[in-house]
């Protein structure tokens, strides 16, 4: 069975550009979510989807950050524009059932540097 | 205070030896607990989740005290293969599934 799906698994780009990183969850899974990682501060939830519905974006760092679930199977993730700090790993993970306690599978991650 | 704390480490240790490590949470209302393990340059993994009574799965054993709060992972027998980061989670209580994570405890296990 295929995993959670990340692309691009490496971005580098320089300072200004427009970024969009890509999630597909496993089918089935009715929870998304967005975590940013860093040396720093560790694994940090930037934001989460219960079935399409964005229901906590208090980790999104600013109005620079967006994120989309148009349908069940896709996710996007927008920096625009990016930053050098911004980068770092970016993980999807999905998520099934109703207890909250569930499983988080995570994607590869996409690895982003922002000159 | 950071809300989940760990020590980083990292913890090197020869193979067979035997290692715990703990993990604080700020929140007395938090709810659920688990450990994850995150290979270098991996993606985390759900190692175990850790329940009231303590709980065990082969060589790992995970346990759990409330009035402290704090959570244990101890790893027996350790091998090659255990030299990972393991991440304790906290979930608080609610009907949100927000996790908090913590900074993550290294090990290295050594021939």
């Amino acid at each position: 069975d295929a995993g959670v799906i990340q692309s691009p698994r490496h971005e580098v780009t320089e300072m200004g550009q427009e970024v969009t990183l890509r999630c597909k969850p496993i089918s089935g899974h009715n929870s998304l979510f967005w975590y940013r990682q860093t040396m720093m501060r560790g694994l940090e939830l930037l934001i989460y989807f219960n079935n399409n519905v964005p229901i906590d974006d208090s980790g999104m760092p600013e109005d620079r950050f967006s994120a989309k679930m148009p349908n069940a199977s896709f996710s996007t993730l927008k920096i625009q524009p990016s930053e050098p700090r911004d980068s770092a790993v970016y993980f999807c993970a999905s998520s099934s059932g109703t207890s909250g306690t569930d499983t988080q599978y995570f994607g590869p991650g996409t690895r982003l540097t922002v000159l | 205070r950071k809300e989940v704390e760990q020590d980083p480490g990292p913890f090197n240790v020869p193979e067979g030896a035997t290692v715990a490590f703990n993990c604080t949470y700020s929140n007395s209302a938090s709810q659920s607990f688990f450990w994850y393990r995150q290979d270098c340059r991996k993606e985390p993994k759900l190692l175990m989740s850790v329940y009231s009574s303590g709980n065990e799965d082969g060589r790992f054993t995970a346990q759990l005290n409330r009035a402290s709060q704090y959570i244990s992972l101890l790893i027996r027998d350790s091998k090659l293969s255990d030299s990972a980061t393991y991440l304790c989670v906290v979930k608080w209580a609610g009907n949100n599934r927000k996790l908090i994570w913590g900074l993550g405890t290294s090990l290295a296990v050594n021939p």
